[in-house]
């Protein structure tokens, strides 16, 4: 799997938009771009995933470059339970144990009141 | 919306005793992972389970097994636990589809004293 650099920590003021990039210059074609967060001592979430497109749901949206060498999740109005590691993973899918998912160091956003 | 649960949030056991946590998922799920997670060292798989009776090694299965009698159930059982198997324990499940994303459990914090 490619691997990903994430800045380690970023601020952002209660109810406005949080940008967190990621660089992944190495990304294959039939790589995705993974995003899961997890809060202080609770299980990892998972947020979204891409591939070439731009992706919304519930939680974030995703934006991909066009040349996908890096992506930018965005959280669009932050709140105090958005406080958490948030991990960007670029992998294709295979079978079996190699399956696994390898969590970066993160970026730690911390939502301030 | 998805669910795994985890039996346990913390555990408190002896060296030399057997444990057994349990990992729960409602989603039909065909894999089923066990990590743990400590500090510096990210997540690391133990075992992967992609059908009934069916495992497969992790990176670290030393000191441990599972079992999976049930496609919902996955089983980690440390067969004498010792103080440095002190970590995070992380379920996770996915389906076979292309994509395959993992969704963890609330993971079980153990301490082996």
């Amino acid at each position: 799997d490619a691997k990903t650099t994430q800045p380690p920590s970023m601020d952002c003021a209660e109810g406005r938009a949080a940008n967190l990039p990621c660089n992944h210059s190495t990304i294959s074609g039939n790589e995705y771009v993974y995003w899961y967060r997890q809060i202080h001592s609770q299980g990892p979430q998972y947020i979204i995933h891409g591939l070439k497109n731009n992706e919304t749901n519930e939680m974030a949206s995703l934006i991909i470059t066009e040349d996908r060498k890096s992506s930018t999740l965005i959280l669009p109005h932050a709140t105090l339970r958005d406080t958490a590691v948030y991990y960007c993973i670029v992998r294709v899918r295979r079978g079996g144990a190699t399956n696994k998912l390898i969590f970066g160091t993160g970026t730690l956003l911390a939502v301030q009141p | 919306d998805v669910k795994v649960t985890q039996s346990s949030r913390y555990l408190v056991k002896r060296t030399g005793e057997k444990v057994f946590l349990e990992c729960v998922q409602d989603m039909d799920h065909e894999n089923m992972f066990w990590y743990r997670q400590d500090p510096g060292l990210g997540l690391r798989l133990i075992y992967f389970s992609y059908d009934v009776k069916m495992k497969e090694k992790g990176d670290i299965p030393e000191g441990y097994s599972v079992s999976r009698e049930k496609k919902e159930r996955f089983s980690l059982i440390l067969e004498s636990a010792s103080t440095n198997q002190t970590s995070m324990y992380l379920c996770a499940s996915s389906s076979m589809a292309v994509q395959e994303t993992q969704y963890f459990g609330p993971g079980t914090r153990l301490l082996v004293l």
